[in-house]
């Protein structure tokens, strides 16, 4: 099946630092990956959507100077907390539709732990 | 807009017992059913999905099948075992290329031997 790979797994910084974490779709072209991020016993947040060559489209309420988004090709993207604080610490899942998908299924990430101290 | 329910959990089994998670849907069209699960510290894996009404999805002893007139999707397996415990994500797709999936918030299933 489908992998994507996420880097790092874990990552812990000091708040006001920046982090980037990468999201790559290992075996398939990915036009379109999707940013979550995940509380805590909670369900699955849609940060934003990101589609290769172009800007991405973030979900309300979500700070798109605080998550920088990048989909640089059609097999990485990357999210770059910018001068986080601890309320950032949370976990982080990218998922990434195929190109060549006929039902929109998707492949997720193992997820990026953020600690934020 | 479109939307997913689960059944709240946690939900606690004795091993060898039969599971079921309650699922239904909100969509305007006919949508991509999923059902996703998390282990702990892990990321989603799909479990299984169906893409039509009256579609089953199955996979490692479970089975869910899409249910149009009751807008159900239900997550079933017939005997449950400790390594199954983890949280179950029911979502939907509409067939709009490049959309998010939608969430239900999760059910947590705990398995005792």
């Amino acid at each position: 099946g489908a992998v994507v790979s996420q880097h790092p797994s874990r990552v812990i910084c000091k708040s006001g630092t920046s982090v980037k974490i990468e999201c790559r779709s290992l075996d398939f072209q990915a036009t379109t990956m999707f940013w979550y991020r995940q509380f805590p016993k909670q369900s699955l947040m849609l940060m934003a959507t990101s589609n290769e060559g172009s800007k991405a489209t973030y979900e309300q309420g979500v700070e798109k100077d605080k998550f920088l988004i990048n989909h640089a090709s059609l097999t990485l993207s990357t999210l770059t907390v910018t001068s986080a604080h601890p309320e950032d610490s949370s976990f982080y899942i990218c998922s990434a539709r195929a190109s060549s998908s006929s039902y929109n299924e998707q492949f997720f990430g193992p997820g990026t732990r953020l600690t934020v101290l | 807009g479109d939307s997913v329910t689960q059944m709240e959990g946690p939900v606690t089994l004795s091993e060898e017992a039969f599971l079921t998670i309650n699922c239904t849907y909100t969509a305007t069209g006919y949508p991509s059913l999923f059902w996703y699960v998390q282990y702990p510290g892990e990321g989603l894996q799909l479990l299984l999905k169906a893409t039509k009404a009256d579609d089953k999805g199955s996979n490692k002893g479970f089975e869910a099948t899409y249910r149009k007139e009751t807008t159900s999707f239900h997550l079933e397996k017939g005997s449950v075992q400790v390594s199954d415990s983890a949280v179950y994500f029911c979502a939907l797709s509409d067939h709009q290329a490049g959309t998010a999936l939608i969430f239900g918030k999760g059910t947590t299933l705990s398995v005792s031997s």
